[in-house]
């Protein structure tokens, strides 16, 4: 039983293109997230979401929409990919707010732009 | 705003000795938590430790623990007895308010 499951793990597209990737959680928690990761393995949050509600959008161009349908889905939308969007995306889950319980990532999807 | 500085871009340690990974953080909150997060080449984000910022006892997990010092915001990660299955890139994180900060990682070598 995977907790966050992302889907898909590996995608590759060409530039101008529109993807999606898919998140699930089944762990009842409130929050989830969208987390980029570099080619130097840096972390940032790109989007959270609290009981389908946008409650953190960092400088993230706009081609980059979340969409959450519930609290156990949060979908990222990319439009007209560049190179530069080429990075692993990690989907995480928490109970929210001060976390101490850490979050629960999936295993991420790594995208790559030619 | 919250950062997060793992100054130790590379590590390396022999297989069974102990090593120590470096984080120190800047906050005005007063309560938050920090963590360790393990990262090998499977790529899966796998949470190592986890420490409260108001209990002063310092966190332990088997071969893992830290050394927490709040008036100094330092937490370091040291790994006893290590073993090949503990290289991965290791990352420090803070979480505050609304979100888990993260260091830019240590990658971390086991020698044989």
């Amino acid at each position: 039983d995977t907790a966050v499951s992302q889907t898909p793990k590996y995608l590759v597209t060409q530039m101008g293109n529109d993807k999606s990737i898919k998140c699930e959680q089944n762990l009842g928690h409130d929050t989830m997230y969208w987390y980029k990761q570099d080619s130097k393995k840096f972390l940032k949050i790109m989007f959270s979401y609290n009981n389908k509600e946008l409650i953190i959008n960092e400088t993230v161009p706009n081609r980059f929409s979340p969409k959450s349908p519930d609290k156990a889905h949060l979908n990222l939308h990319i439009n007209s990919l560049e190179l530069g969007d080429s990075a692993v995306y990690f989907c995480a889950s928490s109970r929210g707010g001060r976390e101490y319980y850490g979050y629960t990532f999936g295993s991420g999807t790594r995208l790559t732009v030619v | 705003a919250q950062t997060v500085t793992q100054s130790q871009p590379e590590m390396s340690v022999q297989e069974a000795e102990t090593v120590t990974l470096s984080c120190t953080y800047d906050t005005s909150e007063s309560d938050y938590y920090l963590f360790w997060y393990k990262q090998p080449p499977s790529r899966q984000m796998i949470l190592v430790i986890r420490q409260e910022a108001y209990k002063q006892q310092n966190a332990t997990e088997n071969r893992f623990s830290v050394n927490f010092q709040k008036a100094a915001k330092s937490f370091s990660l040291k790994i006893s007895d290590s073993q090949l299955g503990d290289a991965a890139m290791y990352f420090c994180a803070y979480s505050g308010n609304e979100k888990l900060t993260f260091g830019t990682g240590t990658r971390l070598t086991i020698i044989p």
